[in-house]
Formats: C-alpha cells, sequence, structure tokens
C-alpha cells in the first residue's frame, strides 16, 4: 500500500481485556516498529521486526505485551489482561533495510476503562 | 534526566515569522537526527534528517546539528498556519539498534 495501516484506529477495552492492534506495512519494508505514545509525550521504543525476526524486544513494559510478525509482513502487537496505565496511542512504522527515517501509520489510540 | 530534552512549548508565532525549534541531548553516541512532524491525531511525519554534525536545508525548513554542544535546531522560514503541529526531535545511535530515541515534542502555532 501507499502508507502504513493500522487498524483499528480507536479501541476502547475494558480492564482486564485482551486487544490485538495489527498494522499493515509499506509493501517491501523490511523493518517494523511499535512505538507507544503517551499523551502530551514522544513515542517510545517498544520492539523492532527484521522480516519475521523480532530482533529487539527491549521496550515492551511486560510480559502481557507481545508482538508478533509471523510472515514478515503484517504485525500485530497484542496486550493481555490490559490495565489502565497501558491507555496511550500504539503508533506502528516501517521502513526500507538501512534506510534513514521511519515512515509511521496514524497509529490506534487504545482507552482502557 | 531524560537523554533527550525538548521544551514543550506551546510556542505561538505570527504568519511569516522564522521559528527555531531546538532540542538537547545527553548520549554523544547518537550520530543522526531527525526531526519529524505530527498533527493532531494523526502519526509523525519525517521532515528531514542529518548525519552527525553540520547543516541541511530542504525549502522552508533547515536543520542544524552541533555535536560539541549535544544540540539540534529546526528552522522554519516564513511559517504558515498550516505548519502548526507538534515537531518532535529524534535520535539515532546506529550501534546494533534501529531504535529511535525521541523527544517530547514542541506544540508550535502559527497565527494568521
Amino acid at each position: 500500500g501507499a502508507g502504513v495501516s493500522q487498524s483499528p484506529r480507536y479501541k476502547v477495552a475494558k480492564r482486564g481485556q485482551d486487544v490485538a492492534l495489527r498494522c499493515d506495512p509499506i509493501s517491501g519494508h523490511v523493518s517494523l516498529f511499535w512505538y507507544q505514545q503517551a499523551l502530551g509525550q514522544g513515542p517510545e521504543f517498544l520492539t523492532y521486526f527484521q522480516n519475521e525476526a523480532q530482533l529487539d524486544k527491549s521496550g515492551l513494559p511486560s510480559d502481557r505485551f507481545f508482538a508478533e510478525r509471523p510472515e514478515g509482513s503484517v504485525s500485530t502487537l497484542k496486550i493481555q489482561r490490559t490495565q489502565q496505565e497501558d491507555s496511550a496511542v500504539y503508533l506502528c512504522a516501517s521502513s526500507l533495510e538501512g534506510n534513514y527515517g521511519y515512515t509511521f501509520g496514524s497509529g490506534t489510540r487504545l482507552t482502557v476503562v | 534526566q531524560k537523554e533527550v530534552e525538548q521544551d514543550p512549548g506551546p510556542l505561538s508565532v505570527p504568519e511569516g515569522a522564522i521559528v527555531s525549534l531546538n532540542c538537547t541531548y545527553s548520549n554523544s553516541a547518537f550520530q543522526y537526527f531527525m526531526w519529524y512532524r505530527q498533527y493532531s491525531r494523526k502519526g509523525p511525519e519525517l521532515l528531514m534528517y542529518t548525519y552527525s554534525s553540520g547543516n541541511k536545508e530542504d525549502g522552508r525548513f533547515t536543520a542544524q546539528v552541533d555535536k560539541s554542544s549535544k544540540y539540534i535546531s529546526l528552522f522554519i522560514r516564513d511559517s504558515q498556519p498550516s505548519d502548526s503541529a507538534t515537531y518532535l526531535c529524534a535520535m539515532w545511535a546506529t550501534s546494533g539498534t534501529y531504535k529511535y530515541i525521541f523527544g517530547t515534542g514542541t506544540r508550535l502555532k502559527v497565527l494568521a
């Protein structure tokens, strides 16, 4: 596609529910990133994939967060047993390998009530 | 102390003004420096990236990096109301990671 597509755009979850956020990167982009952006803050790194390999998951805040990219294209970020502090915008970005400057999607705004 | 510091603003300027946006950082390993623009309820959009110290110009935008002072700037000439957005600086150390470290963003409002 022309850009990075994320779905859903908005998600409201009751505390304790599991959620799954989807990212469709730009076709041919090898690298895929997930970031978390709290209100009034800059994005914070969660995890990085190169093709299907998850090379860095150092930013995932707890073992309730899990990301996958099984075929090296679409990625899913799953959050189990959501908590109020998980409320944020979750941004996906992709880039060509070795390219400098990600392309971000519009994000999924998660609200946990 | 955060690795990257950025004044959150808001910064209000009249149309046509020159805008100066700045970030400071503490990690001397940063090699690539990016500026992103983020409109409300949208994802960040890459404006410019520079490698190491120096200047880079693209239309009305100029990015400057001073590694000796650990200070980067983005200048916007002839600012327009459509430039009203949050501007995020981001930095990358390149050594074994593709992770960017972002500033908190500066909210800019250009008044018509």
